[in-house]
């Protein structure tokens, strides 16, 4: 069974930094596009950020441009997001997803449970 | 920036009634890159349907996913009570990389 659970939410003040990671199980990441989306409280999906199976290709939504990274650790099976100078509306559930990808379409599944993030003084 | 808007915003039904949400694209969407997904109150999002009509592993046969161009419809048949919940289009593009509409709220 696939498994994606994510680590490393919590309370931190307006332009400090934190370090997600989603341990992996049931497949290995190296062999999957991972992606981070989040949702902040009451409100709806936004995709973050994504790492291609080689580790080569990374891409993020403009609102996080030059603040967040995202990297893996295949020996871990492990895919981290690294957020720095976080702002108030970075406040967030922020969801792992492998996302398959086809010759014609893709998907995204599984997500894992999510980890809450809150930015704040 | 292809923005996607659903429609209706919350859909008041009862069980065994029939949903139909809706899913517009400001440009012309491809429709293999059309999925659906519903998330219920405190728990992850979870895949429905791919590629505009195809749907995932393990999802009943009263979801179903229609459209092409810029107008995508998400139909449930004979709802169920654990049908209650919100629901996403999302598409990707080049450009835009991956977005998500605002959802539509089915409710009893």
């Amino acid at each position: 069974e696939m498994q994606l659970v994510e680590s490393g939410g919590g309370l931190v003040q307006p332009g400090g930094s934190l370090r997600l990671s989603c341990e992996v199980s049931g497949f290995t990441i190296s062999s999957s596009w991972m992606h981070w989306v989040r949702q902040a409280p009451g409100k709806g999906l936004v995709w973050v950020s994504r790492i291609s199976e080689d580790g080569r290709v990374t891409n993020y939504v403009d609102s996080v441009k030059g603040r967040f990274t995202i990297s893996r650790d295949d020996a871990k099976n492990t895919l981290y997001l690294q957020m720095n100078s976080l702002r108030p509306e970075d406040t967030a559930v922020y969801y792992c997803v492998r996302v398959v990808v086809t010759d014609v379409t893709y998907w995204f599944h599984p997500w894992g449970q999510g980890t809450l993030v809150t930015v704040s003084s | 920036e292809n923005v996607l808007t659903q429609s209706p915003g919350t859909l008041s039904l009862s069980p065994g009634e029939r949903a139909t949400l809706s899913c517009r694209a400001s440009q012309s969407v491809n429709s293999n890159f059309l999925a659906w997904y519903q998330q219920k109150p405190g728990q992850a999002p979870r895949l429905l349907i791919y590629a505009t009509s195809s749907r995932a592993t393990g999802i009943p046969d009263r979801f179903r996913g229609s459209g092409s161009g810029t107008d995508f419809t998400l139909t449930i048949s004979r709802l169920e009570p654990e049908d209650f919940a919100v629901y996403y289009c999302q598409h990707y593009s080049d450009s835009s990389l991956f977005t998500f509409g605002p959802g539509t709220k089915v409710e009893i």
